[in-house]
């Protein structure tokens, strides 16, 4: 079953503007992680904010983590027509070293 | 490639057939994973691999679906007596051992497409 739910299901903007992904879940947690998804491929890990951060940069990415609200969000800044792509995030509960998934956002960027 | 590789990329079969899928992780990746990606179910974990030993099996469906390790590396996921159901992307991932260091991020193949007609 999935833990996480994402939104939005699906967002659409222009390029160079921000995209904001939401993700929540619902029990403790290692750590959680974001990755992308092209079209008919596997995912790509982007980046892993751990229970005890609250925020991590990665070039254009920037990921916070709100544990006492069990969320977490993702922002892409000056989007690019090559972000466009599905977003995942996934925890690592405590004491387990499988991924639960969210439902993903769809995110497309306009030219 | 040193990314994971995963065989085959497209699978068609008919129903009842029983199917091999492959998965050849990271040099030096300990761990493994299988997931299955569908759309009514999005990404869910099938099973978790530390060096040939499984675990974790509990997001085997049925006992229709097993998976083994050789050697540390290699895995296999068969799939016996096909059903529709059973159409979907698996994937595998693969990480190092994220008892000794926790947080370890995983690296997914493109997976198998696997069709049942």
């Amino acid at each position: 079953s999935q833990q996480g739910e994402e939104d939005p299901q699906a967002l659409s903007i222009q390029e160079g503007e921000n995209a904001t992904m939401n993700c929540s879940y619902k029990t403790s947690i290692n750590n959680l992680q974001w990755y992308r998804q092209n079209s008919g491929r596997g995912l790509v890990h982007l980046i892993l904010i751990r229970s005890n951060e609250r925020e991590k940069h990665s070039g254009r990415l920037r990921v916070t983590l709100d544990t006492s609200k069990k969320s977490s969000s993702l922002l892409i800044t000056a989007s690019r027509a090559a972000d466009t792509a599905s977003y995942f995030c996934a925890t690592e509960k405590v004491g387990a070293q499988k991924l639960v998934f969210g439902q993903g956002t769809r995110l497309t960027i306009n030219p | 490639g040193a990314g994971v590789s995963q065989s085959p990329s497209n699978k068609v079969t008919e129903k009842g057939k029983d199917v091999e899928l492959r998965c050849d992780p990271i040099s030096g990746h300990t761990a493994l994973y299988w997931y299955r990606q569908s759309l009514g179910q999005g990404l869910e974990f099938l099973i978790y691999f530390q060096g040939n030993s499984a675990p974790d099996k509990s997001g085997l469906p049925s006992d229709r679906f097993s998976a083994e390790r050789t050697g540390g590396s290699v895995s296999t996921l068969t799939i016996q007596r096909t059903q529709q159901e059973d159409s979907a992307v698996y994937l595998c991932a693969s990480s190092l051992d994220s008892r000794r260091e926790s947080n370890q991020p995983q690296h997914f193949g493109d997976g198998t497409r696997l069709s049942i007609l």
